[in-house]
């Protein structure tokens, strides 16, 4: 079974806007990873989180990190229709990686 | 640098026939898991190796999945015979220091069984 579940499953906005995805996990980590995957595609890594940090940021990206909630969120600032894909949470424990079901966002033009 | 090579990307066969799927990792990633992505799902582990050796395949159907990482270079993800259920995308993927930092996909093989 997945430990990692995302939140909302889709997600549809403008272009501009920003979007804020939400990962809920169920056990301890060592740290959490965020994917992008277009369609057809592989994933790709966009950011990892260790379990003793709060907040990260990488570009547009802010990851924050909430151990005693056992939550993530993933906020993409000012949206590009390029940032259409599907986006996946993947915690690490016990030497393995459980993703969730993955958030499909979609920003319109 | 090169990413992580897979082949086929796409593989249509009749159920009850072997399938094979073939990855390179990046140059020097010695760790290397073969995932399974149903549509709308994310990749669960089918197995994962350090080196050569496969250190975790608990997820693996063994009555018909096999894997080999000869050399602890190259990998290869066998079926046989295919069912139907196991239509899906195949995805390969390799880390460096064995799952504490970012794992590198390669694009993945799509698998249809009729």
């Amino acid at each position: 079974s997945q430990q990692g579940e995302e939140d909302p499953q889709a997600l549809s906005i403008q272009e501009g806007e920003n979007a804020t995805m939400n990962c809920s996990y169920k056990t301890s980590i060592n740290n959490l990873q965020w994917y992008r995957q277009n369609s057809g595609r592989g994933l790709v890594h966009l950011i990892l989180i260790r379990s003793n940090e709060r907040e990260k940021h990488s570009g547009r990206l802010r990851v924050t990190l909430d151990t005693s909630k056992k939550s993530s969120s993933l906020l993409i600032t000012a949206s590009r229709a390029a940032d259409t894909a599907s986006y996946f949470c993947a915690t690490y424990n016990f030497n393995k990686f459980y993703f969730g079901s993955g958030t499909k966002l979609n920003v319109k033009p | 640098e090169a990413g992580v090579v897979q082949s086929p990307r796409y593989k249509i066969i009749e159920k009850k026939q072997p399938v094979a799927f073939w990855c390179n990792p990046i140059s020097g990633h010695n760790t290397l898991y073969w995932y399974l992505q149903n549509l709308g799902q994310g990749p669960e582990l089918l197995i994962r190796y350090e080196n050569e050796e496969a250190v975790d395949d608990s997820q693996l159907p063994k009555d018909r999945f096999s894997a080999e990482r000869l050399k602890g270079v190259d990998s290869t993800l066998k079926i046989q015979p295919a069912e139907l259920g196991d239509s899906a995308v195949y995805l390969c993927a390799s880390s460096l220091n064995g799952g504490t930092g970012e794992l590198f996909f390669g694009e993945g093989s799509r698998l249809t069984v009729l």
